[in-house]
């Protein structure tokens, strides 16, 4: 099974700041990471998949890259709406980093 | 949509099966899963079917006790559960992959039901 961590697991910022997310695997995922973002009580969004195509209708400060091992998740420019807890996945789910002011 | 329903208090090594009817989509066509959160905690995925259920995909945490299943002419997905823990105790999901495969992206999510494994 792939393991997937995440770093940070806690993120401290504001509306504006650039925001960067990592997500590390066990195994080449590439082809098949996937980004969420979940607020308290939802169900979880699709923000990006196969690492770096949008899914449609996600604002495009939301990008993501990678490849390999590696994926990364980036907010450009944080706004209120985007304070939630972002997994990154490829059937199993990462830990979660948690995006905060 | 996807709409979850059968969850509901259950004690410990009790059963439950929960659904998921689809609507909206051609079913068929797209692998589905089941993701539970348990309060608190982070997303799990728990198991998967292709789009014509002949395949089926468990984490280890619930292998030999909980079994998918789903019936395309009812455009419905199944979780049988069995042998149930505290552990087991989450909000599950319904998701629909973004493919045929297990492996896509979970591009429609349910609003979740409530399974508590409690005496």
């Amino acid at each position: 099974d792939i393991q997937l961590t995440q770093s940070p697991s806690f993120l401290s910022a504001s509306v504006g700041d650039r925001v960067t997310i990592t997500c590390r695997a066990s195994q080449d995922v590439t082809n098949y990471l996937a980004w969420y973002q979940q607020k308290p009580g939802k169900a979880p969004k699709l923000l990006i998949y196969a690492a770096s195509t949008l899914q449609s209708g996600v604002p495009s400060r939301f990008s993501g890259s990678g490849s390999g091992t590696e994926g990364t998740l980036t907010i450009s420019s944080l706004q209120p709406e985007d304070f939630a807890t972002y997994y990154c996945q490829q059937l199993t789910f990462g830990p979660g980093t948690k995006v905060d002011v | 949509q996807l709409l979850e329903s059968g969850g509901g208090l259950v004690q410990p090594g009790g059963s439950l099966r929960l659904s998921c009817a689809a609507s909206g989509f051609t079913f068929s066509s797209y692998a589905m899963s089941w993701v539970r959160q348990a309060p608190g905690k982070g997303l799990e995925w728990v198991s998967g079917i292709t789009g014509s259920g002949v395949s089926t995909y468990y984490a280890d945490s619930v292998k030999g006790r909980f079994s998918i299943s789903r019936d395309n002419s009812k455009n419905t997905l199944y979780l049988q559960m069995k042998s149930l823990r505290a552990e087991d105790t989450a909000v599950y999901y319904c998701a629909k992959s973004d493919v045929a495969m297990v492996t896509g992206a979970f591009d429609m999510w349910g609003q979740g039901t409530m399974v508590t494994v409690s005496s």
